[in-house]
């Protein structure tokens, strides 16, 4: 079974310029996370979707940020415009929903460098 | 809010020998999910154990082990037998059972270095 797949894996870009990470979690998963992890941090939770809604976007800054899941099944988290304190490891996860799925499957994550 | 405190930034242990990793949280509710993730250097959260809250007998998956400790909050693991590739990040985190509360919340992680 395929884990869950990010792209890119490493991106460097100048501030001010948009920025976007892919994620596709493991078939069947109706739950999609997108988390970041500063360094030295553990990760932060931006965003999480029920199939195709987003049910909990608290933490997502939404003047620069946004993210979309088409179908329930890939989603994009895009940045614009990235500012320096963007720099960070943006993680997808995803999981089952219901009793006895607890577990979340994790990506290898996204590394950003805003200069 | 719920909030997960790691007070070890930084471990070592010889291989072979055991090392104890400290975890304590906060939370109002009874019942929750408690999890330890290792972060190696590929960056991949792997889940390496988990205990529900409302289970007293300590979690256990081959050298791993965990002491939870519900009255005081506080859920330490335990690796025995440490190997060299046990080396890497490892983060507690918290989970809620309640409906809509589904994320994990983590601490910030203590680096375990094995010294060969």
């Amino acid at each position: 079974e395929a884990g869950v797949v990010q792209s890119p894996r490493y991106k460097i870009i100048e501030k001010k310029q948009p920025v976007a990470f892919w994620c596709n979690p493991i078939s069947g998963h109706n739950t999609l996370y997108w988390y970041r992890q500063n360094l030295g941090q553990g990760p932060e939770l931006l965003i999480r979707y029920e199939n195709e809604e987003a049910v909990d976007d608290s933490q997502l800054p939404k003047d620069r940020f946004s993210a979309e899941r088409l179908k329930g099944v890939d989603s994009t988290l895009k940045i614009q415009p990235a500012e320096l304190g963007d720099s960070a490891v943006y993680l997808c996860a995803s999981s089952l929903r219901g009793p006895g799925h607890e577990k979340l499957f994790f990506g290898s994550g996204t590394q950003l460098s805003v200069l | 809010a719920q909030t997960v405190t790691q007070s070890q930034p930084e471990m070592s242990v010889q291989e072979a020998e055991t090392v104890t990793l400290s975890c304590t949280y906060d939370t109002s509710e009874s019942d929750y999910y408690l999890f330890w993730y290792k972060q190696p250097p590929s960056r991949q959260m792997i889940l390496v154990i988990r205990q529900e809250a409302y289970k007293q007998q300590n979690a256990t998956e081959n050298r791993f082990s965990v002491n939870f400790q519900k009255a005081a909050k506080s859920f330490s693991l335990k690796i025995s037998d440490s190997q060299l590739g046990d080396a890497a990040m490892y983060f507690c985190a918290y989970r809620s059972k309640q409906g809509g509360s589904e994320k994990l919340v983590f601490g910030k992680g203590t680096k375990l270095t094995v010294n060969p």
